[in-house]
């Protein structure tokens, strides 16, 4: 099966960027996402890209793909308190079905 | 738009028992549901993708007879634990699939909490 990767925790300063990475073995990827999950509640869509962009900026996220070496990278700038959660990258593979496979999340703490 | 709910939100029920969780799509029609279990600090795992009006698509190690899952209508799918036992305690999270702009995306439902005694 497909494997996406992601470290278990982060912890950043409020103010401070905050940097969550992600690997993947599958190259026929063909959107990769980014979801944020609160506790308790299900996931919420914060961006996505496409695998031939290298790069997406939304306010304050950035996205960077490396599809080369099969990295992605969230950067949150001027990170709140209220974006501590767990951070999942996913990816849906052509010819799937729709089908997503998700990392296994980063925790995000951000200390005031 | 594209919202999808689960109800209930939380359920505790005996050992024995079966359990009927609902998702619905709510302004939008969805071919394909997902099932997921996630674990406490854990990644979701797909247990199953659900087509309307055919049978679910169950992954490896997902019993299909514990877990049965319909599809009738294009905003709605339904996962019944039967027989629930402690270990079936877990949050189960349903999405709902839409193309979009010839984007694949999931709505996540807001999740069930499941408690087996």
């Amino acid at each position: 099966g497909e494997d996406v990767e992601q470290s278990l925790f982060l912890s950043v300063r409020e103010g401070d960027s905050s940097v969550i990475n992600c690997t993947y073995t599958d190259s026929s990827s063909t959107y990769l996402y980014w979801y944020k999950q609160e506790p308790g509640a299900g996931l919420q869509l914060l961006t996505y890209i496409f695998s031939n962009m290298d790069m997406k900026q939304d306010q304050r996220l950035t996205v960077l793909l490396n599809k080369k070496d099969k990295h992605l990278s969230l950067r949150i700038a001027d990170t709140q308190t209220g974006d501590s959660a767990i951070y999942f990258c996913a990816e849906s593979i052509a010819n799937t079905g729709n089908q997503f496979y998700f990392g296994t999340g980063t925790s995000l703490t951000v200390i005031p | 738009g594209a919202v999808v709910s689960q109800h209930p939100s939380r359920v505790i029920c005996k050992s024995g028992t079966s359990v009927k969780i609902e998702c619905r799509s709510l302004d939008f029609q969805a071919t394909t549901m997902f099932w997921y279990r996630q674990f406490p600090k854990k990644s979701l795992m797909l247990m199953a993708t659900s087509n309307e009006g055919s049978k679910a698509t169950y992954e490896q190690g997902v019993e299909k007879d514990k877990f049965l899952i319909n599809h009738a209508s294009l905003t709605l799918s339904t996962l019944t634990v039967t027989s629930a036992h402690p270990e079936d305690s877990s949050f189960y999270i349903c999405s709902a699939g839409l193309q979009r702009g010839g984007r694949n995306e999931q709505f996540f439902g807001p999740g069930t909490r499941l408690t087996v005694l």
